[in-house]
């Protein structure tokens, strides 16, 4: 079955620096979301990407589709205290049952 | 418009009870799924439903678990005779349509004891 990947599993990173998850599907995505996720939270929709080589923008989050829509990346520009949480990626090809990613934990050092 | 409302909050079932989770969706959504998240891991897919129907079950253990969406009322994730392995957060999730934005509710803790 689709299997979605993601890497790193966990990063520490010092408030400043800059933040990347890559996530990995099995199979071609039709589209994929990403969620961040608080300790003891719930999951929140940040964004949705539906063309190859899609790239959006959310101030200092800069989400990217691949050409071949079987790989997708999140990148945090200057990380704050408050980026914590958990980032997943959630992809479906196209049955709208999203499968989710393995999620990245980012703790960020004040 | 309030949010996705799951409740309760905490359950705490004894070994061979049943376990009765509510999910209301947001206003104007017909599309519910249920996921289920163990500590420290992602969401897993457990069953998508639209109202009245079942779309999509491919992740949920065939015994002791089903769920329903009636045309009246919440949607239900219902776990009978429970298990320690039970044990888990569940979160609902609904979208007004298929493949779009999905909002979460804040789950609901299962404890087996």
């Amino acid at each position: 079955g689709q299997q979605v990947m993601q890497i790193p599993q966990y990063q520490h990173v010092q408030e400043g620096e800059d933040f990347t998850t890559y996530c990995n599907s099995s199979t071609t995505l039709s589209n994929i979301q990403w969620y961040k996720q608080r300790p003891g939270g719930h999951p929140v929709f940040l964004i949705q990407l539906v063309k190859s080589g899609e790239v959006k923008k959310q101030k200092r989050l800069t989400f990217q589709f691949g050409e071949a829509k079987k790989n997708s990346s999140l990148h945090i520009t200057a990380t704050q205290t408050t980026d914590v949480g958990t980032y997943f990626c959630a992809g479906t090809s196209g049955t709208y049952k999203y499968i989710f990613g393995t999620g990245t934990r980012l703790k960020v050092l004040a | 418009n309030a949010g996705v409302m799951q409740n309760p909050r905490h359950l705490v079932r004894r070994r061979g009870q049943e376990a009765r989770l509510r999910c209301s969706p947001m206003k104007g959504h017909s599309h519910v799924y249920w996921y289920r998240q163990l500590p420290e891991e992602g969401l897993k897919f457990m069953v998508y439903l639209q109202k009245e129907n079942i779309i999509d079950e491919s992740g949920m253990p065939k015994e002791r678990f089903s769920a329903e969406f009636p045309k009246e009322g919440p949607s239900i994730l219902r776990i009978q005779q429970v298990v320690r392995g039970d044990s888990a957060a569940y979160f609902c999730a609904s979208s007004r349509m298929g493949g779009t934005e999905a909002f979460f509710g804040q789950g609901t803790r299962l404890t087996v004891v």
